[in-house]
């Protein structure tokens, strides 16, 4: 089955540096590789997403880029904000609807000192 | 945007009692829906698969038994943690394929006493 890790577990950054968090994953098969923001007692949510037929997406402040051959994805956050403040999830998947292989990274606590 | 609304999100309970959580999406059909557990500081952990009409799939190590699923409507599954123990709390999660992407329901915070 899939296999997801990420790091760092934990990262700290002053407000308007960039945050970079990066995950593997183990399956070639996977193809959908979504990222979720998650505050303390609250669901996750989704911020962005990225498909294997595309290498990069952006959408404001926030950009994934996907490298399929060395089976690796990222997260990056521009100008952070203390709101950016969460823990952040990426995941790995295939496309199918019914498809019950996401699995999740470990996490890392983003921490956005103002 | 799809919504998945789960219930209830705080519960205390007794030692050797059993909860039920629902978990439902208000405005698609989800043929299949996902239950996490997930203890602090840590990552979603899939306990089991819902499918409506059939039985759920459990992930290794999930005890069926323990953990009752229930999926009988394209809207709704149950999570039931039955005779629950001090160990089972946890903040449990459900999730479902909405259009285009994984919706996540609110969470359920439970304290077994």
């Amino acid at each position: 089955g899939e296999n997801v890790e990420q790091h760092p577990s934990t990262l700290s950054v002053q407000e308007g540096d960039s945050a970079v968090i990066k995950c593997t994953y183990s399956d070639s098969a996977s193809n959908y590789f979504p990222w979720y923001k998650q505050e303390l007692g609250k669901r996750p949510q989704l911020i962005i997403d990225i498909r294997s037929n595309v290498g990069e997406k952006k959408d404001q402040r926030i950009a994934v880029t996907l490298n399929k051959t060395a089976k690796h994805f990222s997260l990056h956050i521009t100008e952070t904000q203390p709101e950016d403040s969460a823990v952040y999830f990426c995941a790995a998947s295939g496309e199918k609807v019914n498809n019950n292989d996401m699995r999740f990274g470990a996490g890392t606590r983003l921490t956005v000192k103002p | 945007g799809a919504v998945v609304s789960q219930h209830p999100s705080r519960v205390i309970c007794k030692s050797g009692t059993s909860v039920k959580i629902e978990c439902r999406s208000l405005d698609f059909q989800a043929t299949t829906m996902f239950w996490y557990r997930q203890f602090p500081k840590q990552s979603l952990m899939l306990m089991a698969t819902s499918n409506e009409g059939s039985k759920a799939t459990y992930e290794q190590g999930v005890e069926k038994d323990k953990f009752l699923i229930n999926h009988a409507s394209l809207t709704l599954s149950t999570l039931t943690v039955t005779s629950a123990h001090p160990e089972d709390s946890s903040f449990y999660i459900c999730s479902a394929r909405g259009p285009g992407e994984l919706f996540f329901g609110e969470g359920s915070r439970l304290t077994v006493l």
